[in-house]
């Protein structure tokens, strides 16, 4: 059974401020790490898909580090929003399993105005 | 369509009833998954299939789960004689390539809450 940690569970923080999550993967057999954003009654939006250890993406306020040997990403978003408000899970690709991905629990955030 | 279409968004079955949920992915996209969320819990995989293909389906939790996709477009997935564990949200997932080829994103649709009572 593979383990994909996400934490905090949840976090509140004011408009403004900067914040991360975290990621924990297992670090053998890695094909890819996703990371989604899921607004309350709606679709999860894919945000990225990071193959590559060392990978670092940006869309926006919001990127994303990658460390596949230590089994871990980082999302940052820098100067969040009130629209940021969302679940962000992370879900882990292993290579002997590829079609399947493996979610995490997620990460609740909730932006202050 | 423009995104994954899945319905109905809300199902309410009494325990031993048997349901249908369908998924409607993007037109033309290869792959589709089923994931199950309970509450407090991220998506858990279901099944997968490639075009018309059920590749994998060793997440479906018993043989009362059953899911097809007969054209390799629109998919079902049927459970039958429902418990009340099986009451989550059940969302659809497709991509345009076959999984595993390269590494993209999953389109989600908004999913089908189904309670069990």
């Amino acid at each position: 059974i593979l383990n994909v940690e996400q934490s905090p569970q949840s976090l509140h923080v004011q408009e403004g401020d900067s914040t991360n999550f975290t990621c924990s993967f297992p670090s053998s057999n890695f094909y890819a790490l996703h990371w989604y954003r899921w607004e309350t009654a709606k679709s999860p939006e894919a945000l990225f898909v990071m193959t590559l250890n060392g990978d670092e993406k940006k869309k926006g306020r919001i990127s994303a580090t990658l460390n596949t040997k230590e089994g871990y990403s980082y999302l940052y978003i820098k100067g969040s929003q009130p629209e940021d408000s969302a679940t962000y899970l992370c879900a882990f690709g292993g290579s002997g399993s590829a079609r399947q991905l493996t979610f995490g629990s997620g990460t609740q955030l909730t932006v202050l105005p | 369509g423009a995104g994954v279409s899945q319905s109905p968004r809300y199902k309410v079955a009494k325990r031993g009833q048997d349901v249908a949920l369908r998924c409607d992915p993007i037109s033309g996209h290869v792959s589709l998954f089923w994931y199950q969320q309970a509450l407090g819990q991220g998506p858990e995989f279901l099944t997968y299939f490639q075009n018309e293909a059920q590749l994998d389906k060793s997440g479906l939790p018993s043989d009362r789960f059953f899911a097809e996709r007969p054209e390799g477009s629109v998919s079902t997935l049927k459970i039958q004689r429902t418990q009340q564990e099986d009451s989550a949200v059940y969302l659809c997932a497709s991509s345009l390539g076959a999984a595993g080829q390269g590494a993209r994103g999953y389109t989600f649709g908004s999913g089908t809450r189904l309670t069990v009572v």
